[in-house]
């Protein structure tokens, strides 16, 4: 059970524009800390895509945007390519536990 | 370019101590906290510890009983020891940096440690 709570999976059309949420609480995301979004392909490490709700590090496409109100914070691919399929991983930090990572949604390109 | 360069031994016994190594090449050492997050296989992201290069650390509290992040700002390196280990604790380990308040930026390539008797 990870504190935070992302779908398991997600899918789109090529093109197409898709969401994942990532929903904490009041002593993660709610408590004003930033969240961090990460992109995992199969085998590989994880890369960072979003740091600090909505900051692009160099070299990630603008097609990947983020942002966060209240307890939760969601990640925004538009035009969908097929390279886009992956593992995403939300990330935050918390009062108790420190430094949390969400679930994690798999993004399926249909 | 900044890479981590991790290593140690793939295979426990129930019990055994897990013992990880990551050397760091081509950035400064001093500034960074420098951390361990594994991964079960096919499960999500779970933060082990960190370490600055102070020596100052952080743990999972879940982990906090069995863990001990070590630095070695001779060599550019950090390592993990994980005590008692079960099956629990098979996963891949990854080696982390991050900036402080900023997220990890520049990761190891991964270890998997199997614990199987």
């Amino acid at each position: 059970q990870s504190v935070l709570t992302q779908p398991p999976s997600v899918s789109g059309a090529p093109g197409q524009r898709v969401t994942i949420s990532c929903t904490g609480s009041s002593s993660n995301i709610g408590a004003g800390y930033d969240v961090h979004w990460y992109q995992q392909l199969p085998g590989t490490a994880p890369k960072l895509l979003i740091y600090a709700n909505t900051n692009r590090p160099s070299g990630v496409p603008d097609r990947f945007s983020g942002s966060r109100s209240g307890t939760s914070a969601s990640l925004a691919i538009t035009g969908l390519q097929a390279e886009d399929e992956a593992d995403y991983y939300c990330q935050s930090y918390d009062s108790t536990l420190l430094r949390v990572f969400g679930g994690g949604t798999k993004l399926t390109v249909l | 370019q900044v890479q981590l360069q991790q290593w140690g031994a793939g295979l426990l016994k129930p019990s055994e101590t897990l013992s990880l190594t990551c050397a760091v090449y081509g950035g400064s050492f001093s500034g960074y906290y420098w951390s361990w997050i594994r991964q079960p296989p096919g499960k999500g992201l779970e933060w082990v510890g960190e370490i600055n290069h102070s020596g100052s650390t952080n743990y999972n509290p879940s982990l906090k009983s069995r863990v001990t992040i070590s630095i070695h700002t001779s060599k550019n390196q950090f390592s993990l020891r994980l005590n008692s280990v079960t099956d629990a604790d098979t996963a891949v380990y990854y080696c982390a940096r991050r900036l402080a308040s900023r997220p990890w930026d520049y990761w190891g390539q991964g270890t998997l440690v199997t614990v199987s008797s």
